[in-house]
């Protein structure tokens, strides 16, 4: 079956240091898409990033960065010289089909705290 | 402004009311969706709607229900069926490699 499973539920960093956020991901499926969203106190979503199934290369925007490794199931993302601003729920999620319909599959999201 | 509605943005019912929640988008995506999510819990799906007449229940539907009479919009409507219906309702829209999000509606039972 198709699981997420972000086993982080909270992490609390002091402003600048580095945070990894977990995520591991489990599917019958070759083809799929892995996203991380997030989610501010305002509640709305926040779309990050996608990563389809056969793009293995790591993606840098600015202080994000993401590691996806399939041998280990994993997508991983890092927040480097984290500001107050990324407090927020994390969720990654994981879409295990082309149709137009397919769900998406979410974690259960990583709590993150910055602190000044 | 394209993008996707909900409304209201709060909502209290009372124990035993129905109560409907609004999504309306103008990105022109054929398929809509509609998640819950509770604290502590990512969000799950109540139903998905991929062209208008037509619906599909998601892994939570029971004790809800919807409608797709015209693209742009899929009202969830929440019933007194619903055993625990304070929650944080999400809408989207989109396709298998993309969802976009709207803002969300609270629903509170007093």
């Amino acid at each position: 079956a198709q699981k997420v499973t972000q086993a982080q539920t909270e992490i609390s960093v002091v402003e600048k240091e580095d945070v990894t956020l977990d995520c591991v991901y489990e599917t019958r499926d070759t083809t799929y898409y892995l996203f991380w969203y997030k989610q501010p106190p305002s509640g709305e979503l926040v779309f990050l990033i996608r990563r389809n199934s056969f793009d293995e290369q790591n993606e840098i925007s600015g202080r994000y960065s993401w590691n996806f490794q399939k041998s280990t199931s994993s997508f991983n993302f890092t927040i480097t010289a984290s500001q107050v601003v990324d407090s927020a729920v994390y969720f990654c999620a994981l879409s295990d089909t082309y149709s137009s319909a397919s769900k998406i599959i979410f974690g259960s999201g990583t709590r993150l705290s910055i602190r000044p | 402004d394209g993008g996707i509605t909900q409304s209201p943005k709060y909502l209290f019912r009372k124990e035993g009311q129905n109560v409907t929640l609004s999504c309306e988008q103008n990105l022109n995506h054929d398929a809509m969706y509609w998640y819950r999510q509770d604290p502590g819990q990512g969000l799950r799906l109540i139903y998905y709607s991929q062209i208008v007449n037509d619906f599909q229940k998601g892994d939570i539907a029971e004790g809800y229900s919807v409608s797709r009479e015209k693209k742009e919009s899929f009202p969830l409507t929440v019933t007194s069926a619903q055993k625990n219906p304070t929650a944080f309702y999400l809408c989207a829209t989109g396709w298998a490699n993309e969802q976009f999000f709207g803002p969300g509606t609270r629903l509170t039972v007093l």
